[in-house]
């Protein structure tokens, strides 16, 4: 059963980089679209993005200036990058798998709370 | 983006109860409709994916229907285990969004 594991500092300053990895594990990561996700109590459950193994991407549009995912099969893991942050990207980030671009997050990490904080 | 509405935010249920929860989407999206169940500190769970096929593993008490903008989750016969936050989600286009959430607590 794959296995999905964020990774990265949990505190952030603002106008920073917000930068995360995920570890997948007990599967390759070729062959599905990987996502990320975060929740907040502001903003609710928000998709970010998704990379397919192959390194084509998809964004969320009201993120798409900020954000940046990418892969590195060799590792299976892949990471997101969110440039310029303020305290309204404070939240846990979730990393995902789905098996086509409906979406259907049937595999989740466990999540890793990131503060924006000074 | 596709709005996603759900109702209500909560409800207070007792062991054995039915519980219906409402989603609706500010756009058709026809069946393109998925339900997740998220417990505290957990990462969300699907259940219900195609808006009324059941995801593998998944207890039958819970279904899901509708089809265009209307949905619905019922779960029969609520179990302990069943007081959650859940949530529906649309994968017709792109951003895929999420609704704001059910809480079914405890009476």
């Amino acid at each position: 059963q794959v296995q999905l594991q964020e990774s990265g500092p949990g505190l952030v300053k603002p106008s920073e980089t917000l930068s995360l990895t995920c570890t997948v594990s007990g599967g390759s990561i070729s062959g599905y679209y990987w996502s990320w996700i975060r929740q907040s109590p502001g903003r609710g459950l928000e998709w970010i993005g998704y990379i397919f193994y192959s390194g084509s991407t998809n964004y969320n549009p009201s993120l798409r200036s900020r954000v940046t995912v990418s892969v590195e099969t060799s590792k299976n893991q892949f990471s997101l990058n969110l440039t310029s942050v303020t305290t309204a990207d404070t939240a846990v980030y979730y990393c995902a798998r789905s098996h086509s671009t409906t979406l259907l997050f049937v595999s989740w990490g466990q999540g890793i709370l990131v503060t924006v904080s000074s | 983006d596709i709005q996603m509405t759900q109702s209500p935010s909560s409800v207070s249920a007792s062991v054995g109860d039915r519980v219906t929860i409402t989603c609706r989407a500010s756009q058709g999206i026809s069946s393109w409709l998925a339900w997740y169940q998220q417990k505290p500190g957990k990462a969300p769970n699907l259940l219900i994916y195609s808006a009324s096929s059941l995801q593998s593993g998944v207890p039958s008490r819970f279904s899901g229907s509708g089809s265009g903008t209307a949905f619905t989750l019922t779960i029969i016969s609520l179990q302990p285990e069943d007081f959650a936050t859940y949530y529906c989600q649309q994968g017709k286009s792109f951003p895929s969004t999420f609704g704001g959430g059910t809480k079914v607590e405890i009476k």
